[in-house]
């Protein structure tokens, strides 16, 4: 089972729409959860934490259920320019480093 | 805002060559790491360093690969003898704490290219 799971997509939605990501991870004992977005060639940006309670930031809220070792997305409102890779990741207790999904591609149209 | 800077953006080179890429973390940044993207695929961990040592590295990272941070602002990434598979986007970041609670800022790539 890969680390870090996600569907690779492409989502292509019209403006406005509502849009969910989701992913899955394998290890456990892994303590903090990210969404990262990657636009073309260019590098990852944090997009937001994920936390344990669920957290809402603007337009874009993030969940994560630690029984199902899932993690989700939703972005409501699309925009055009909220066209980008959006990468699920995670980090292990006691690990200094990010394992990143292969991305969910987001392309948002007139 | 500061940002991490990373040279050169590109570099092509000749298989069996050696390349070093060069990245200047953010100023009071403790935590060093590169990654890298190979085409169409995910962003890989490389290896990370701390106090002046290196902390982890993944299998990826094997005696071909060396970092250094040879004074108090650069940290290099070095490839000794370059294969066609080491084509990629390679990314530094910096953290100023450990990742379960820092943030990680990426510079904007160097894309190597070996022919």
């Amino acid at each position: 089972r890969k680390e870090v799971e996600q569907d690779p997509g492409p989502f292509n939605v019209p403006e406005g729409a509502t849009v969910a990501f989701n992913c899955t991870y394998s290890n456990s004992a892994s303590q903090s959860f990210f969404w990262y977005r990657q636009d073309c060639r260019k590098e990852p940006k944090l997009l937001m934490s994920v936390y344990s309670s669920g957290n809402e930031d603007g337009r874009f809220t993030a969940q994560l259920n630690r029984a199902s070792q899932y993690i989700s997305l939703l972005i409501r409102d699309s925009k055009l320019s909220d066209s980008a890779t959006y990468l699920c990741v995670v980090n292990g207790r006691g690990y200094n480093k990010l394992i990143f999904g292969a991305g969910t591609r987001l392309a948002v149209h007139p | 805002e500061p940002e991490v800077t990373q040279t050169p953006s590109h570099q092509v080179t000749q298989m069996g060559q050696e390349v070093i890429l060069r990245c200047v973390p953010i100023s009071n940044h403790l935590y060093f790491y590169w990654y890298r993207q190979i085409l169409g695929q995910k962003v890989e961990f490389l290896v990370s360093f701390y106090n002046n040592e290196i902390s982890e590295k993944s299998e990826i990272f094997d005696d071909q690969f060396s970092v250094e941070r040879p004074d108090g602002s650069n940290f290099t990434l070095k490839i000794r003898s370059t294969k066609l598979e080491d084509s990629a986007m390679y990314f530094c970041a910096s953290s100023e704490e450990d990742l379960d609670t820092g943030e990680l800022f990426f510079g904007e790539g160097s894309r190597l290219t070996v022919l």
